[in-house]
C-alpha cells in the first residue's frame, strides 16, 4: 500500500461549489503539506502543518482552506471553488530531521477541474 | 525572497547522450538544495540532496549534481541517457532555517530512441 494517499484522484466540479481533498499518511509523520502543480509554474506550497495543532499559510493559501484531524490525516478545501484553481494538487510529508536534511514524500496527485 | 530558476523547460536529448539539467538559486547565503523526478501520472520523489560537506553529490538512477556557490548552481547531470530518464524534473532550495520548499518551474526531459 501506498504511503501517502489522496482522494479522489480526479475531480471535476462547477464553479463555486465546495470541495475536499483528502490525504492520508501511514508513514507516521508529524508535517504534513498542500501543494498545487500548474504548467509551468512548479509546485506552489498552498498550506503545511508541523503538527495536529500547528497550521501556517504557504505562499498561495488565498480560497483554500485546511483541517489537520489526526498526524495522518490533512484536507484540503476549496470553499468557493473558481476556474483558475483548476489544478494537480499534491500532498507531501516529511518527517523532521536535521535542518535540511529532510525529504518530502508526495502523494500521486488529486487532479481537479472547476467548470 | 529566495527564488530558484531552471533554464528550460524541455529538454530532448538522446538514448546514450549525456543528460544536463540547469538550476540557479538566488540567495546570498546557501541554502539547502534538491532535485525532485516526476514520472508520469506520479507524485514526486527524491533524486538527490545537498547539504553540507562534499559539493559532487550522487543520487538514484545514475543522476548527480555538483553544488557550486561561486556560481549559485546546482546543476544535475546523468552521463548516459536510458529511455526510463523521461520525466520531469524539478529543483527545489530550503532557505537555512525556512524548514520549507521553494520549487523551480521544472524541466521536462524527453528521450530520443
Amino acid at each position: 500500500d501506498a504511503d501517502v494517499t489522496q482522494t479522489p484522484r480526479n475531480r471535476i466540479t462547477k464553479t463555486g461549489k465546495r470541495i475536499m481533498l483528502e490525504c492520508s499518511q501511514t508513514k507516521g509523520h508529524d508535517r504534513m503539506y498542500w501543494y498545487r502543480q500548474d504548467p509551468g509554474l512548479g509546485l506552489r506550497l498552498i498550506y503545511y502543518s508541523f503538527d495536529v495543532k500547528d497550521i501556517n499559510k504557504g505562499e498561495i493559501s488565498d480560497g483554500y482552506s485546511v483541517s489537520r484531524q489526526a498526524q495522518a490525516k490533512f484536507s484540503l478545501s476549496l470553499e468557493s471553488a473558481i476556474p483558475n484553481q483548476t489544478a494537480l494538487y499534491f500532498c507531501a510529508t516529511s518527517d523532521l530531521a536535521r535542518e535540511g536534511q529532510e525529504t518530502q514524500y508526495f502523494g500521486p496527485g488529486t487532479r481537479l477541474l472547476v467548470l | 525572497a529566495q527564488s530558484v530558476t531552471q533554464l528550460g523547460s524541455h529538454v530532448s536529448v538522446s538514448e546514450g547522450a549525456l543528460v544536463l539539467l540547469r538550476c540557479n538559486y538566488s540567495s546570498s547565503v546557501p541554502p539547502y538544495l534538491f532535485w525532485y523526478v516526476q514520472y508520469p501520472n506520479q507524485g514526486l520523489q527524491l533524486l538527490l540532496k545537498y547539504t553540507t560537506g562534499a559539493t559532487l553529490v550522487k543520487g538514484i538512477n545514475g543522476f548527480e549534481a555538483e553544488f557550486k556557490k561561486s556560481e549559485t548552481s546546482f546543476h544535475l547531470t546523468k552521463p548516459s541517457a536510458h529511455m526510463s530518464d523521461a520525466a520531469e524534473y524539478f529543483c527545489a532550495v530550503m532557505p537555512q532555517g525556512a524548514q520549507k520548499l521553494v520549487f523551480g518551474q521544472g524541466t521536462r526531459l524527453t528521450i530520443n530512441p
